[in-house]
């Protein structure tokens, strides 16, 4: 069954520190992985997905085949990175599997 | 361009009643979607549609009913609202080759 596994509902980090959101997702197949963002008062919008390889507003993540994760990373945090992220697979780009959210924090 | 709109914002409905909500883009987009958004479960897609006269179910599509007569159109009908359908329900669309998924504002849903 496909599932997307996002363990921490809340990430509390301080400004400038790394920040890592965790994602694990399980599908028979080889789908295509995305992180979706949404700030406050705003919509649920596209932050990246993995094929394109590219750094959006900071932010990298590497699909592991193997341990079946694509964890969300960002050297140095900022106070506007404050959101909530959503990790989400597809297989065919019809059906879209969402994990249930982390909720990052950034302290000044 | 409004991009994806989603009315109304709000509803309460009481058990029984029936109701649509409603879902529009103005980007030409084949493909629509719509999800439902529980506490502590993320989003769950409900029912998509590839483009005008085709639909398919998809995580939950149980209690819904959808038609797409139009491509800028997707509504989502409840025939016999539930208290288990009580949550926010998101639209979104894509354009056709495209991977970008394009949210509406949401819409909060009560059944009492």
């Amino acid at each position: 069954a496909q599932r997307v596994t996002q363990p921490e509902k809340l990430l509390s980090v301080f400004k400038g520190a790394p920040v890592e959101l965790k994602c694990n997702y399980s599908y028979s197949g080889s789908p295509e992985l995305f992180w979706y963002v949404q700030y406050s008062r705003q919509r649920l919008q596209l932050l990246l997905r993995h094929i394109s390889r590219e750094s959006i507003k900071g932010f990298t993540a590497d699909l592991n085949k193997g341990e079946t994760s694509f964890h969300l990373k960002k050297p140095f945090a900022q106070e506007e990175d404050s959101a909530m992220y959503y990790c989400a697979l597809s297989g065919d780009f019809n059906k879209f599997y969402f994990g249930s959210g982390t909720k990052l924090n950034v302290k000044p | 361009n409004a991009g994806v709109t989603q009315t109304p914002k709000f509803q309460v409905l009481k058990t029984g009643q029936s109701m649509t909500l409603q879902c529009a883009q103005d980007m030409n987009h084949e493909y629509m979607s719509w999800y439902r958004q529980d506490p502590g479960m993320g989003l769950r897609l409900i029912h998509y549609s590839v483009g005008a006269g085709i639909t398919d179910q998809g995580e939950v599509p149980n209690g819904y009913n959808v038609s797409r007569s139009t491509t800028e159109d997707f509504p989502l009908r409840l025939l016999s609202a539930a208290p288990s359908q009580t949550s926010v329900y998101f639209c979104a669309s894509r354009g056709s080759g495209l991977y970008e998924q394009y949210f509406g504002p949401g819409t909060r849903l009560t059944v009492t």
